[in-house]
Protein backbone atom coordinates (compact mmCIF):
# COMPACT_ATOMS: atom_id res chain seq x y z
CA UNK A 1 0.00 0.00 0.00
CA UNK A 2 1.35 3.77 -1.03
CA UNK A 3 1.16 6.56 1.76
CA UNK A 4 1.02 9.60 0.16
CA UNK A 5 1.47 12.30 3.33
CA UNK A 6 0.48 15.82 3.30
CA UNK A 7 0.91 18.83 5.64
CA UNK A 8 -0.17 20.78 7.25
CA UNK A 9 -3.80 19.46 6.91
CA UNK A 10 -5.23 22.37 7.29
CA UNK A 11 -4.03 26.25 6.97
CA UNK A 12 -6.11 29.61 7.19
CA UNK A 13 -3.79 32.63 5.98
CA UNK A 14 -4.63 36.32 5.58
CA UNK A 15 -4.89 37.80 2.03
CA UNK A 16 -1.53 38.78 0.57
CA UNK A 17 0.17 35.92 2.54
CA UNK A 18 2.42 33.56 0.83
CA UNK A 19 1.49 29.80 1.99
CA UNK A 20 3.13 26.34 0.92
CA UNK A 21 2.07 22.60 1.53
CA UNK A 22 4.22 19.81 1.02
CA UNK A 23 3.80 16.30 -0.09
CA UNK A 24 5.52 13.29 0.78
CA UNK A 25 5.87 9.78 -1.53
CA UNK A 26 7.72 6.75 -1.22
CA UNK A 27 10.72 7.37 -3.78
CA UNK A 28 10.94 4.33 -4.77
CA UNK A 29 7.17 3.88 -6.30
CA UNK A 30 7.18 7.20 -8.40
CA UNK A 31 6.66 8.11 -12.04
CA UNK A 32 4.76 10.96 -11.69
CA UNK A 33 2.81 13.26 -9.31
CA UNK A 34 -0.23 15.47 -9.87
CA UNK A 35 -1.39 18.92 -7.98
CA UNK A 36 -5.00 19.13 -8.08
CA UNK A 37 -7.26 22.23 -6.63
CA UNK A 38 -10.67 21.19 -5.23
CA UNK A 39 -13.20 23.57 -4.53
CA UNK A 40 -15.94 22.96 -2.81
CA UNK A 41 -19.35 21.71 -4.96
CA UNK A 42 -16.78 22.20 -8.22
CA UNK A 43 -14.67 19.31 -9.82
CA UNK A 44 -11.02 18.42 -8.75
CA UNK A 45 -9.09 21.11 -11.13
CA UNK A 46 -5.58 19.84 -12.35
CA UNK A 47 -2.68 22.32 -11.94
CA UNK A 48 0.49 20.61 -12.55
CA UNK A 49 1.68 16.79 -13.40
CA UNK A 50 5.50 16.61 -12.31
CA UNK A 51 7.47 13.62 -13.66
CA UNK A 52 11.30 14.56 -13.48
CA UNK A 53 13.35 15.23 -10.33
CA UNK A 54 14.16 18.95 -9.79
CA UNK A 55 11.17 20.13 -12.35
CA UNK A 56 9.34 23.21 -11.33
CA UNK A 57 6.10 24.31 -12.77
CA UNK A 58 4.34 27.60 -12.44
CA UNK A 59 0.57 28.89 -12.91
CA UNK A 60 -0.25 32.00 -12.13
CA UNK A 61 0.77 32.60 -8.40
CA UNK A 62 1.00 29.43 -8.19
CA UNK A 63 3.85 26.86 -8.49
CA UNK A 64 5.17 23.29 -7.41
CA UNK A 65 8.87 21.58 -6.93
CA UNK A 66 9.67 17.97 -6.93
CA UNK A 67 12.00 16.14 -5.34
CA UNK A 68 12.05 12.64 -6.50
CA UNK A 69 15.10 11.18 -4.66
CA UNK A 70 13.76 12.15 -1.01
CA UNK A 71 10.64 11.89 -2.17
CA UNK A 72 8.41 15.04 -1.62
CA UNK A 73 6.68 18.19 -3.61
CA UNK A 74 6.18 22.06 -2.64
CA UNK A 75 3.14 23.75 -3.78
CA UNK A 76 3.74 27.06 -3.12
CA UNK A 77 0.91 30.08 -3.21
CA UNK A 78 1.99 33.82 -3.52
CA UNK A 79 0.08 36.60 -2.35
CA UNK A 80 -2.78 34.22 -1.85
CA UNK A 81 -6.47 35.92 -2.32
CA UNK A 82 -9.69 34.67 -0.98
CA UNK A 83 -10.22 32.65 -4.18
CA UNK A 84 -7.32 30.61 -3.38
CA UNK A 85 -9.62 28.63 -0.46
CA UNK A 86 -9.82 25.22 -1.42
CA UNK A 87 -8.77 22.24 -0.71
CA UNK A 88 -5.24 21.32 -2.46
CA UNK A 89 -4.77 17.53 -3.43
CA UNK A 90 -1.13 15.62 -4.58
CA UNK A 91 -1.77 12.19 -5.98
CA UNK A 92 1.24 9.79 -6.78
CA UNK A 93 1.31 7.86 -10.33
CA UNK A 94 3.30 4.78 -9.32
CA UNK A 95 3.37 3.86 -12.92
CA UNK A 96 -0.44 1.64 -13.07
CA UNK A 97 -2.23 4.64 -14.40
CA UNK A 98 -4.38 5.08 -10.83
CA UNK A 99 -3.96 7.54 -8.69
CA UNK A 100 -3.06 6.96 -5.16
CA UNK A 101 -3.93 10.68 -3.50
CA UNK A 102 -2.83 12.20 -0.18
CA UNK A 103 -5.87 13.41 2.38
CA UNK A 104 -5.21 17.20 0.72
CA UNK A 105 -4.18 20.41 2.62
CA UNK A 106 -7.89 22.52 3.11
CA UNK A 107 -6.66 25.98 2.55
CA UNK A 108 -8.59 29.45 3.78
CA UNK A 109 -7.77 32.72 2.70
CA UNK A 110 -9.50 35.61 4.77
CA UNK A 111 -10.05 39.20 3.07
CA UNK B 1 -15.41 21.75 -24.55
CA UNK B 2 -18.01 20.42 -22.16
CA UNK B 3 -16.08 18.12 -19.03
CA UNK B 4 -16.82 15.04 -17.09
CA UNK B 5 -20.31 15.18 -15.94
CA UNK B 6 -21.74 13.18 -12.99
CA UNK B 7 -25.66 12.28 -11.73
CA UNK B 8 -26.90 12.48 -9.42
CA UNK B 9 -24.67 15.03 -7.82
CA UNK B 10 -26.71 14.26 -4.63
CA UNK B 11 -28.08 10.97 -3.43
CA UNK B 12 -29.69 9.84 -0.78
CA UNK B 13 -30.43 6.37 0.43
CA UNK B 14 -31.92 3.44 2.91
CA UNK B 15 -30.01 1.05 3.84
CA UNK B 16 -30.60 -2.07 1.88
CA UNK B 17 -31.49 0.06 -1.28
CA UNK B 18 -29.53 0.05 -4.67
CA UNK B 19 -28.17 2.74 -6.72
CA UNK B 20 -26.74 3.42 -9.69
CA UNK B 21 -24.36 6.67 -10.42
CA UNK B 22 -23.77 7.80 -13.78
CA UNK B 23 -20.28 9.40 -15.28
CA UNK B 24 -20.56 11.24 -18.43
CA UNK B 25 -16.43 11.34 -19.81
CA UNK B 26 -15.16 13.94 -21.99
CA UNK B 27 -15.75 12.23 -25.37
CA UNK B 28 -12.95 10.89 -26.83
CA UNK B 29 -11.31 9.93 -23.65
CA UNK B 30 -10.20 6.11 -23.49
CA UNK B 31 -9.84 5.67 -20.05
CA UNK B 32 -12.04 5.78 -17.11
CA UNK B 33 -11.76 5.72 -13.58
CA UNK B 34 -13.82 5.45 -10.23
CA UNK B 35 -12.61 6.54 -7.02
CA UNK B 36 -14.43 6.77 -3.16
CA UNK B 37 -13.99 9.64 -1.08
CA UNK B 38 -14.83 8.69 2.60
CA UNK B 39 -15.00 11.48 4.65
CA UNK B 40 -12.29 13.32 6.44
CA UNK B 41 -9.73 10.66 3.88
CA UNK B 42 -8.02 11.72 0.10
CA UNK B 43 -10.22 9.86 -2.75
CA UNK B 44 -9.20 6.34 -3.39
CA UNK B 45 -9.09 4.23 -6.35
CA UNK B 46 -12.48 1.87 -7.02
CA UNK B 47 -11.88 0.50 -10.47
CA UNK B 48 -10.41 1.44 -13.99
CA UNK B 49 -11.27 0.92 -17.30
CA UNK B 50 -10.09 1.83 -20.91
CA UNK B 51 -12.87 1.65 -23.67
CA UNK B 52 -15.55 -0.82 -22.47
CA UNK B 53 -12.30 -3.65 -20.93
CA UNK B 54 -12.48 -3.50 -16.76
CA UNK B 55 -8.78 -3.83 -16.74
CA UNK B 56 -8.51 -3.35 -13.02
CA UNK B 57 -11.08 -3.52 -10.19
CA UNK B 58 -8.94 -4.17 -7.45
CA UNK B 59 -10.36 -1.68 -5.29
CA UNK B 60 -14.11 -2.25 -5.26
CA UNK B 61 -14.77 -2.92 -1.29
CA UNK B 62 -16.46 -5.67 -2.10
CA UNK B 63 -19.09 -7.91 -4.21
CA UNK B 64 -21.78 -5.22 -3.97
CA UNK B 65 -19.75 -3.13 -6.06
CA UNK B 66 -20.12 -3.55 -9.70
CA UNK B 67 -19.53 -0.75 -12.14
CA UNK B 68 -19.92 -1.22 -16.17
CA UNK B 69 -18.99 1.22 -19.64
CA UNK B 70 -20.59 -1.01 -22.27
CA UNK B 71 -20.10 0.90 -25.38
CA UNK B 72 -16.58 2.27 -23.77
CA UNK B 73 -18.38 5.63 -22.99
CA UNK B 74 -20.86 6.64 -19.96
CA UNK B 75 -20.42 4.49 -17.15
CA UNK B 76 -22.25 3.21 -13.98
CA UNK B 77 -21.36 2.20 -10.95
CA UNK B 78 -23.69 0.40 -9.24
CA UNK B 79 -23.78 -0.38 -5.29
CA UNK B 80 -26.35 -3.21 -3.99
CA UNK B 81 -27.86 -3.29 -0.46
CA UNK B 82 -26.22 0.20 0.34
CA UNK B 83 -24.57 0.49 3.96
CA UNK B 84 -24.14 3.17 5.94
CA UNK B 85 -20.15 3.05 5.62
CA UNK B 86 -20.92 3.78 1.58
CA UNK B 87 -21.45 6.97 2.65
CA UNK B 88 -19.02 9.06 0.32
CA UNK B 89 -18.17 11.29 -2.46
CA UNK B 90 -17.62 9.38 -5.33
CA UNK B 91 -15.79 10.35 -8.05
CA UNK B 92 -15.70 9.69 -11.88
CA UNK B 93 -11.93 10.97 -14.05
CA UNK B 94 -11.27 10.47 -17.49
CA UNK B 95 -8.05 10.49 -19.61
CA UNK B 96 -7.18 10.88 -23.67
CA UNK B 97 -4.30 8.22 -22.28
CA UNK B 98 -2.12 10.95 -21.22
CA UNK B 99 -1.01 11.33 -17.35
CA UNK B 100 -3.85 14.01 -16.40
CA UNK B 101 -6.95 12.86 -15.30
CA UNK B 102 -9.87 14.90 -15.46
CA UNK B 103 -12.12 14.89 -12.34
CA UNK B 104 -16.23 15.41 -12.33
CA UNK B 105 -18.17 17.65 -9.96
CA UNK B 106 -18.58 13.92 -7.68
CA UNK B 107 -22.22 12.46 -6.51
CA UNK B 108 -22.22 12.96 -3.00
CA UNK B 109 -24.51 9.87 -1.42
CA UNK B 110 -25.54 9.70 2.30
CA UNK B 111 -27.06 6.07 3.40
CA UNK B 112 -29.28 6.46 5.80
Amino acid sequence: ILNVEQSPQSLHVQEGDSTNFTCSFPSSNFYALHWYRWETAKSPEALFVMTLNGDEKKKGRISATLNTKEGYSYLYIKGSQPEDSATYLCALNSGYSTLTFGKGTMLLVSP
Amino acid sequence: GAGVSQSPRYKVAKRGQDVALRCDPISGHVSLFWYQQALGQGPEFLTYFQNEAQLDKSGLPSDRFFAERPEGSVSTLKIQRTQQEDSAVYLCASSPGSETQYFGPGTRLLVL
